[in-house]
């Protein structure tokens, strides 16, 4: 019955140390979206795939990279952590009926 | 520019008491959509409703129940009788209608706590 997964759904890593996020779907949804959501505050959009298209936030680092090698799977590679990349990052899935959420990994960086 | 707002920080209630989350939106669109999520202390965002900008008709499920009025902007959530297990951070979000990106334009969320 899983629709959006996410592994894994803790991840801890060392300042600096590139970390890859996975994000696959059941829903055959055209677009993947990965979210950042810090502590007491709302998710914030790094980017998203239409299709195969890539959409970058404007805001987005560029230490955060996305790949999606097919319509099931997504990944968010983070090159270089900081301790400010601490957080619950989020992947969502929708095809013109609203987003639906994975679980979320949350990344620990130390 | 899309904006979402969600004016109430933090709520506290009793079991049972009836609990309204408030929401207000702007958008230059005239066709959008409007959403409720629950996010529990384990993180996930659970959907709660999808209501497109053309159906002003309140909706109610078990216990929660949502008003859109488009004169006022807004989309208030209303949780009757609430319980512990509602106790979460509720976010309301604004998209632009399919066909596109649907990005989500978050408010700040509303965290309610309901003590027993």
């Amino acid at each position: 019955d899983a629709m959006v997964i996410q592994n894994p759904r803790y991840q801890v890593t060392q300042f600096g140390k590139p970390v890859t996020l996975s994000c696959s779907q059941t829903l055959n949804h055209n677009v993947m979206y990965w979210y950042q959501q810090k502590s007491s505050q709302a998710p914030k959009l790094l980017f998203h795939y239409y299709d195969k298209d890539f959409n970058n936030e404007a805001d987005t680092p560029d230490n955060f990279q996305s790949r999606r090698p097919n319509t099931s799977f997504c990944f968010l590679d983070i090159r270089s952590p900081g301790l400010g990349d601490a957080a619950m990052y989020l992947c969502a899935t929708s095809r013109g009926r609203g987003q639906f959420f994975g679980p979320g990994t949350r990344l620990t960086v130390l | 520019a899309q904006k979402v707002t969600q004016a109430q920080t933090e709520i506290s209630v009793v079991e049972k008491e009836d609990v309204t989350l408030d929401c207000v939106y702007e958008t230059r669109d005239t066709t959008y959509y409007l959403f409720w999520y629950k996010q529990p202390p384990s993180g996930e965002l659970v959907f709660l409703i999808r209501r497109n900008s053309f159906d002003e008709q309140n909706e109610i499920s078990g216990r929660y129940s949502w008003n859109f009025q488009k004169s006022t902007s807004s989309f208030n959530f209303t949780i009757t009788a609430s319980q512990v297990v509602d106790s979460a951070v509720y976010f309301c979000a604004l998209s632009e209608a399919p066909g596109g990106s649907e990005k989500l334009v978050f408010g700040k969320g509303t965290k309610l706590t309901v003590n027993p």
